[in-house]
């Protein structure tokens, strides 16, 4: 199936620092959202977006859903190590199409 | 937020045999939930759309005479491992919606490995 191109594929900073991760489609989506997953966890839902140009927070966690619909970013600012994880992006149009992940490892 | 429960976390069978994993919507109606197969290290790519009383749909390259899939209630879908072989070993994972357009919560996720 369709998979949406997320960068950065991995990303290794330190404590404090901001992070910020993209995806993007060829395709039109009607949400974006975007996952967390622990390692041998099943991914845990952070941001859902519905309408085009929607920006969204949750707690240090800021996303948006782009103007074309074809791309969405996410911020995270003044990491912590349990930060550390693999974040994806997922599109829906139907069914979900997932991002490729990008692996976050925050240094104490 | 909603609550999806896959059961067994983790299980070991040798080859041949067949496994059968659970995902149950705990506090939601799904009339469609999905199962996904991960890699070490990879995204989750969809093995088949599971339908609430009619025939799972399967995507393209998946068997669906190896995965069966089950899905007789609107709060349960199961998805049988028949004949397991150590390449099925992998990371199994299930997600439901409450409907079509809202995000999807995902199961905690199974380990398989075939020995």
């Amino acid at each position: 199936g369709q998979q949406l191109n997320q960068s950065p594929q991995s990303m290794f900073i330190q404590e404090g620092e901001d992070v910020s991760m993209n995806c993007t489609s060829s395709s039109i989506f009607n949400t974006w959202l975007w996952y967390k997953q622990d390692p041998g966890e099943g991914p845990v839902l952070l941001i859902a977006l519905y309408k085009a140009g929607e920006l969204t927070s949750n707690g240090r966690l800021t996303a948006q859903f782009g103007i074309t619909r074809k791309d969405s970013f996410l911020n995270i600012s003044a990491s912590i190590p349990s930060d550390v994880g693999i974040y994806f992006c997922a599109g829906q149009l139907g069914q979900f199409y997932f991002g490729t992940g990008t692996s976050l490892t925050v240094i104490p | 937020g909603a609550v999806v429960s896959q059961h067994p976390s983790r299980v070991i069978c040798k080859s041949g045999t067949s496994v059968k994993i659970e995902c149950r919507s705990l506090d939601f109606q799904a009339t469609t939930m999905f199962w996904y197969r991960q890699f070490p290290k990879k995204s989750l790519m969809l093995m088949a759309t599971s339908n609430e009383g009619s025939k799972a749909t399967y995507e393209q390259g998946v068997e669906k005479d190896k995965f069966l899939i089950n899905h007789a209630s609107l709060t349960l879908s199961t998805l049988t491992v028949t004949s397991a072989h150590p390449e099925d070993s992998s990371f199994y994972i299930c997600s439901a919606h409450r409907d079509q357009n809202t995000e999807a919560f995902f199961g905690q996720g199974t380990r398989l490995t075939v020995v």
